[in-house]
Formats: C-alpha cells, sequence, structure tokens
C-alpha cells in the first residue's frame, strides 16, 4: 500500500544550522509529494510540493527534491532560525481525485538562538 | 490556496455529550475531507464527504460516531458524539484545491482545525 516514512524526531538546531528532515515513501504510480508545517497552536500549512520526479519545490528557504529512484523527498534548509521551530509533516498523493493524503508521522524541530 | 474557516476554534466539553463542528469554504468544492490529529500523532482520515451523497467513512471510524453533513459545495459539519477523553484531538477539515468536478486533484488545504478536550 501507499505510506510515507519520516525520521524520528524531536529535531534539536542552533540558529544558522543546516536542517534535513528525511522523508521516504512508497506509492503505486506517481504521486505528488508535499510537505506541510504545523506551527505552535496552529494548524497544518501547505510549506511546498513537487508533483514529478526530479522536480525541486521551495518556499521560506526550504527546499525538497522529488526522487524517484531513492523515492524520498527530503526537506532542507541551509540556515534555520528560531522562528522555524515546528512540526513538520511529509505527505503524498496518488492523484485521483477524493482522495485523502497520506502524512507520516511528523518531526517536531526546535530551533535555539 | 483556499480560504478555509471552522467553528469553534477550541472547545472542552463532558464526557456523553456531542459536538458539532463547522468548516466554511470560501468557494465550491467537490470534496472535502475530515481529519483527526490525537495529541503528539499525525493525521489520519475520518472521512471524505461529497455534496450531495452518503460520506465515506474509513476503517475505524463509523456514521453514528462521527455524522457528516455537506448539504451545499462550500460547507460541511461533523459532529463528535457521545464524546470520550479519547475523543480529545484537533479535528481540521480540508479540500482539494481544483475540487470542482474535473478539476486538479493537486494539493490539499487545511482548516485551522478544532482543537477538541473532553473531560
Amino acid at each position: 500500500g501507499n505510506s510515507v516514512t519520516q525520521m524520528e524526531g524531536p529535531v534539536t538546531l542552533s540558529e544558522e544550522a543546516f536542517l534535513t528532515i528525511n522523508c521516504t515513501y512508497t506509492a503505486t504510480g506517481y504521486p505528488s509529494l508535499f510537505w506541510y508545517v504545523q506551527y505552535p497552536g496552529e494548524g497544518l500549512q501547505l510549506l511546498l510540493k513537487a508533483t514529478k520526479a526530479d522536480d525541486k519545490g521551495s518556499n521560506k528557504g526550504f527546499e525538497a527534491t522529488y526522487r524517484k529512484e531513492t523515492t524520498s523527498f527530503h526537506l532542507e534548509k541551509g540556515s534555520v532560525q528560531v522562528s522555524d521551530s515546528a512540526v513538520y509533516f511529509c505527505a503524498l498523493s496518488v492523484n485521483q481525485a477524493g482522495t485523502a493524503l497520506i502524512f507520516g508521522k511528523g518531526t517536531t524541530l526546535s530551533v535555539s538562538s | 490556496s483556499a480560504v478555509i474557516s471552522q467553528k469553534p476554534s477550541r472547545d472542552i466539553c463532558q464526557r456523553g455529550t456531542s459536538l458539532t463542528i463547522q468548516c466554511q469554504v470560501d468557494s465550491q468544492v467537490t470534496m472535502m475531507f475530515w481529519y483527526r490529529q490525537q495529541p503528539g500523532q499525525s493525521l489520519t482520515l475520518i472521512a471524505t464527504a461529497n455534496q450531495g451523497s452518503e460520506a465515506t467513512y474509513e476503517s475505524g471510524f463509523v456514521i453514528d460516531k462521527f455524522p457528516i453533513s455537506r448539504p451545499n459545495l462550500t460547507f460541511s459539519t461533523l459532529t463528535v458524539s457521545n464524546m470520550s477523553p479519547e475523543d480529545s484531538s484537533i479535528y481540521l477539515c480540508s479540500v482539494e484545491r481544483g475540487g470542482l468536478a474535473g478539476g486538479s486533484t493537486d494539493t490539499q488545504y487545511f482548516g485551522p482545525g478544532t482543537r477538541l478536550t473532553v473531560l
């Protein structure tokens, strides 16, 4: 079946450190891939997405590249800020109408100054 | 993107009671989804609501416990019935952007969530 696996958290970094959050997936066909972010006390926000192999999604300094050969969609940021502290969810869509997203378990990121 | 609002934003309820959560979207959409996020956990799909038909429930969720209404293309409600402390969660609705019939199925947008605490 379809599934998403994220690295276990929490991830604790100092400000300006490099961030990688690993995400791998299992899916039939050609899914779209997403990163969502949930800031403390808030709802889920779309951070970035990629819809086909080798696409790179980017937003707010975050990037992720859709790697079909390794079935991965790792999230990276070159220099994190305290304001990036949040829970990050990797998700996939199998691109059929009315099909819900499949989420990973989420990775908590804490950035200290 | 889509503008989605939910009411209430949070509530504290007594066990055995019911709570109805409203979800309003700024434009017409075919599909709406209801998710549950238990404390410290990821999101789990409860059901998919299509206007004009019965909601489709995921394994482990039943209509008697989580009745859903979808009276038009911009609105849906989820009721959490006969609540117990195990129902304490964040409940989120989402829509597919381009979710009009025949449109893109690419991206889902989420409401701000309803934080429910059952005592």
